[in-house]
């Protein structure tokens, strides 16, 4: 199975800062990357499908970019309500792996 | 609006059995894969198996692969997870999700609220 290797596990930052979480896959997953936003206690959501496209109804300040094996998801101009756990999902090969996820936290 | 409504979640005992429904609606349910999800507590998420949205192919996690099956009643927009040899490490919040692709796999746009599977003596 394909490893995704999310970075960092946990992270603090202001309103207003721009922060950027990585994931790495342990082969080359092409442009099968996504990403999701979980809040306690609800359901994932999806922010980014295909490594860059936003999904719809999802705020301009989030980005996606990488290839091959190294990805990475960036908030611009962070907000309070960002405050979640986010992760990784290689849609590539089976079985789809998820990176272990990383905790933000909003100062 | 597109709504997954998982059900079935329970307290079991290793060994047993336990099938899991998810009830869909607002969207073209047999048009799309679905998939299965689960996130034991305070711990990360875990893919567990997908079926197309034909039902003619299906794939699993390492984890359960020959202990559970899913599979899909496309006249009752129905999702179904049958969990045989339940394990301590089965126990998780479940959660019943849609693909985002048309008539193929690919990733996960929606998701249901997740129904908690307890796996106890």
């Amino acid at each position: 199975a394909i490893q995704m290797t999310q970075s960092p596990s946990s992270l603090s930052a202001s309103v207003g800062d721009r922060v950027t979480i990585t994931c790495r896959a342990s082969q080359d997953i092409t442009g099968d990357l996504a990403w999701y936003q979980q809040k306690p206690g609800r359901a994932p959501k999806l922010l980014i499908h295909s490594v860059s496209t936003l999904q719809s109804g999802v705020p301009s300040r989030f980005s996606g970019s990488g290839s091959g094996t190294d990805f990475s998801l960036t908030i611009s101009g962070l907000q309070p309500e960002d405050s979640a756990t986010y992760y990784c999902l290689q849609d590539c090969n089976y079985p789809y792996t998820f990176g272990q996820g990383t905790e933000l936290e909003i100062k | 609006q597109v709504q997954l409504v998982e059900s079935g979640g329970d307290v079991v005992q290793p060994g047993r059995s336990l099938r899991l429904s998810c009830a869909v609606s607002g969207f073209s349910f047999s048009d799309h894969a679905m998939h299965w999800v689960r996130q034991a507590p305070g711990k990360g998420l875990e893919w567990v198996a997908v079926i197309s949205y034909k039902g003619n192919n299906e794939y699993f996690a390492d984890s359960v692969k020959g202990r559970f099956s899913i599979s899909r009643d496309n006249s009752k927009n129905t999702l179904y997870l049958q969990m045989n040899s339940l394990r301590s490490e089965d126990t998780a919040t479940y959660y019943c999700a849609k693909d985002r692709v048309t008539f193929g796999i690919g990733e996960i746009d929606y998701w249901g609220q997740g129904i908690l599977v307890t796996v106890a003596s």
